[in-house]
């Protein structure tokens, strides 16, 4: 079964620190990985995008890893701000396909930057 | 870059009537949309996929006939809650893909529609 899991479900940081969010998937065939942000009451919206390829992948303080081997994946958020506060959710492509029906969406990681 | 617009953003109605959402691509021809409901701290479910000029393609568990959808055209999806009650409450988001851009293109999400039933 095509399933993604994400840790932590809840996170707090002070303003200013840095934080790592965990994205484990069992979908195959693999095609894609993304990582979207969520506001509250907002649809989500892209941060980055992987392929089986790409190991990482940069977004100005988001920094996405990718481990297509361990089927890991990992964003990392430098330099917290209070505006990143938001829902953080991983989403695989389970298949190589044009409209984007296998989207398999993580349940999110919740973060709240505190001042 | 691509901009996904759904209206309206918020909605209460009685139970019993019905709700129609829009979802808009403004600046790119989308022939295939998605619409989710999303219920407070879970992650998006997909209801079903919206195919221009043709039927959708509901997901299992999802009642076709409560949750209407209409692709009448490349860039407008709706879909109609019909005689919605308490338990349809919820928060309903669409997206879309630019095809032309490749497997790897972002979908792109609108900014949601809170139905409240009352």
């Amino acid at each position: 079964k095509n399933q993604v899991e994400q840790s932590p479900q809840s996170l707090i940081i002070l303003e200013g620190k840095n934080c790592t969010l965990q994205c484990n998937y069992t979908v195959s065939p693999f095609s894609n990985l993304r990582w979207y942000k969520q506001d509250t009451g907002r649809g989500p919206v892209s941060l980055t995008i992987m392929t089986f390829s790409e190991n990482t992948k940069s977004n100005g303080r988001y920094t996405a890893t990718l481990d297509a081997d361990t089927k890991q994946s990992s964003l990392h958020i430098t330099a917290s701000q209070l505006s990143d506060s938001a829902s953080y959710i991983c989403v695989v492509s389970a298949r190589e396909d044009n409209y984007g029906q296998n989207f398999v969406f993580g349940p999110g990681t919740r973060l709240s930057v505190l001042p | 870059g691509a901009v996904v617009s759904q209206h309206p953003s918020w909605v209460i109605c009685k139970s019993g009537t019905s709700v129609k959402i829009e979802c808009r691509s403004l600046d790119f021809q989308a022939t295939t949309m998605f619409w989710y409901r999303q219920f407070p701290k879970q992650s998006l479910m997909l209801m079903a996929t919206s195919n221009e000029g043709s039927k959708a393609t509901y997901e299992q568990g999802v009642e076709k006939d409560k949750f209407l959808i209409n692709h009448a055209s490349l860039t407008l999806s709706t879909l109609t809650v019909t005689s919605a009650h308490p338990e349809d409450s919820s928060f309903y988001i669409c997206s879309a893909r630019t095809p032309a851009k490749g497997k790897n293109s972002p979908l792109h999400f609108g900014n949601g529609t809170r139905l409240t039933v009352t």
